[in-house]
């Protein structure tokens, strides 16, 4: 059964920062990974997917990682601001179509 | 263009009552999702349509949970006698491509159902 796990739970950081977030799954048979976004009492915004076959994906100043054969992937934050606090959610697509999540790091950056 | 909408946004009910949620994907997807997520549980798959397929309807956590997909675009998730443990926000998402590996999952806002 895959499952995925998200460390730390949560992360305060002051605004400026870099910042890694850690997610990792146990069943490496996965399509790709994405990395969301959920504000308070919001949906969730999709912010990179990673395909299996590729290594990493880079958006403005996001960077996420994938290494399938390790079953671990990290988003990087670089130079954080207050408005990237959020709670940020790692999910593997499952072979049946599920996307399969962690329960998320919840990010305070602070001014 | 229009993302994937759904309603109602809040939904409070009594214990007992039946439920309908909707949801609208983006246009021209073929495959369309609901989830729930709810305090101490994460977010949790509960049923996906592909196209003309059958529903995988694993994740339907008991038989009072009910879903179906009109026309291949508007889907309903309807929940008999609820319950306590059915509050919690139940999220859809639709993807375009039929092929499982490519295909990124847009979400709804979500539809935030209490149970009193």
């Amino acid at each position: 059964k895959q499952e995925v796990t998200q460390i730390p739970a949560a992360l305060s950081v002051p605004e400026g920062e870099n910042l890694v977030l850690n997610c990792s799954f146990t069943d490496s048979a996965i399509y790709n990974l994405q990395w969301f976004r959920q504000d308070p009492g919001k949906g969730l915004t999709s912010l990179l997917l990673i395909q299996s076959s590729q290594r990493e994906q880079t958006s403005g100043r996001l960077n996420a990682s994938l290494d399938k054969s390790s079953g671990r992937s990290t988003l990087y934050i670089a130079a954080s601001q207050p408005g990237d606090s959020a709670t940020y959610l790692c999910a593997v697509l499952h072979n049946t179509g599920k996307l399969i999540f962690g329960q998320g790091t919840t990010l305070q950056v602070k001014p | 263009g229009a993302g994937v909408s759904q309603s109602p946004s809040n939904k409070v009910t009594e214990k007992g009552k039946d439920v309908e949620l909707r949801c609208d994907p983006i246009s021209g997807h073929t495959a369309l999702y609901w989830y729930r997520q709810s305090l101490g549980q994460g977010l949790e798959f509960l049923i996906y349509f592909q196209g003309n397929s059958a529903p995988d309807k694993s994740g339907l956590p008991s038989d009072r949970f009910s879903a179906e997909r009109t026309g291949g675009s508007v889907s309903t998730l309807t929940i008999q006698r609820t319950q306590q443990e059915d509050s919690a926000v139940y999220l859809c998402a639709s993807s375009l491509v039929p092929e499982a590996g490519t295909s990124e999952q847009y979400f709804g806002p979500g539809t935030r159902l209490t149970v009193t």
